[in-house]
């Protein structure tokens, strides 16, 4: 079955670090750029996190830039996401997505995983 | 940054009824353009790519239309199952953003 599954969310106190894991399977991850977007609780979806197949190119959203590291491991067939200096807003069900038709587009999801920020 | 503004934020309508979705952008986006639907409890869905072509799987009473900054999603014929929120997303440049949502409710 080609799916995605993220994992590591957890309860983290504010300025506190996290690192989020995705494992794919059913598909090659080495084909296509990967991302990660999140949703805070009841509210709609951020694009946070985009890398290309080889980790050449990647682009963060400014709300995370300097905070946040995306990297993959091919051979692994996984994606990762090291979350540091985590603020209350931080928040919300991070997804891992792959990107299809032309690597601009969402068409597979994982089913997320909650990271929860707070004292 | 650009901005995506989508209306209505809420709709209610009967099942059979032709129900369209707006997507307006602050700046030009081209054809640049997606749809997802997010049903409660769930991972979004894609539904339409590049404005108006339909993603794998998606049935055809899903289309979408226009280009630039002026974006339809219409469903023909709302079914009890295509409850849920709908989103539009640009990729013409970074940071690729988001709608704030539509939701549709039976």
């Amino acid at each position: 079955e080609v799916q995605l599954v993220e994992s590591g969310g957890v309860l983290v106190q504010p300025g506190g670090s996290l690192t989020l894991s995705c494992a794919a399977s059913g598909f090659s991850i080495s084909l296509h750029s990967m991302n990660w977007v999140r949703q805070a609780p009841g509210k709609g979806l951020e694009w946070i996190s985009y890398i290309t197949t080889g980790g050449g190119t990647i682009y963060y959203a400014d709300s995370v830039k300097g905070r946040f590291t995306i990297s993959r491991d091919n051979a692994k067939n996984s994606l990762s996401l090291q979350m540091n200096s985590l603020r209350d807003e931080d928040t919300g069900v991070y997804f891992c997505v792959r990107a299809l038709y032309g690597d601009f587009y969402f068409d597979l999801w994982g089913q997320g995983t909650l990271v929860t920020v707070s004292s | 940054e650009i901005v995506l503004t989508q209306s209505p934020a809420t709709v209610s309508v009967s099942p059979g009824e032709r129900v369209p979705l707006s997507c307006r952008a602050s700046q030009s986006v081209n054809n640049y353009l997606a749809w997802y639907q997010q049903k409660p409890g769930q991972a979004p869905r894609l539904l339409i790519y590049d404005a108006s072509n339909r993603a794998t799987g998606i049935p055809d009473r899903f289309s979408g239309s226009g280009s630039g900054t002026d974006f339809t999603l219409t469903i023909s014929r709302l079914e009890p199952e295509d409850v849920g929120a709908y989103y539009c997303q640009q990729r013409y440049t970074w940071p690729w953003t988001f709608g704030q949502g539509t939701k549709v409710e039976i």
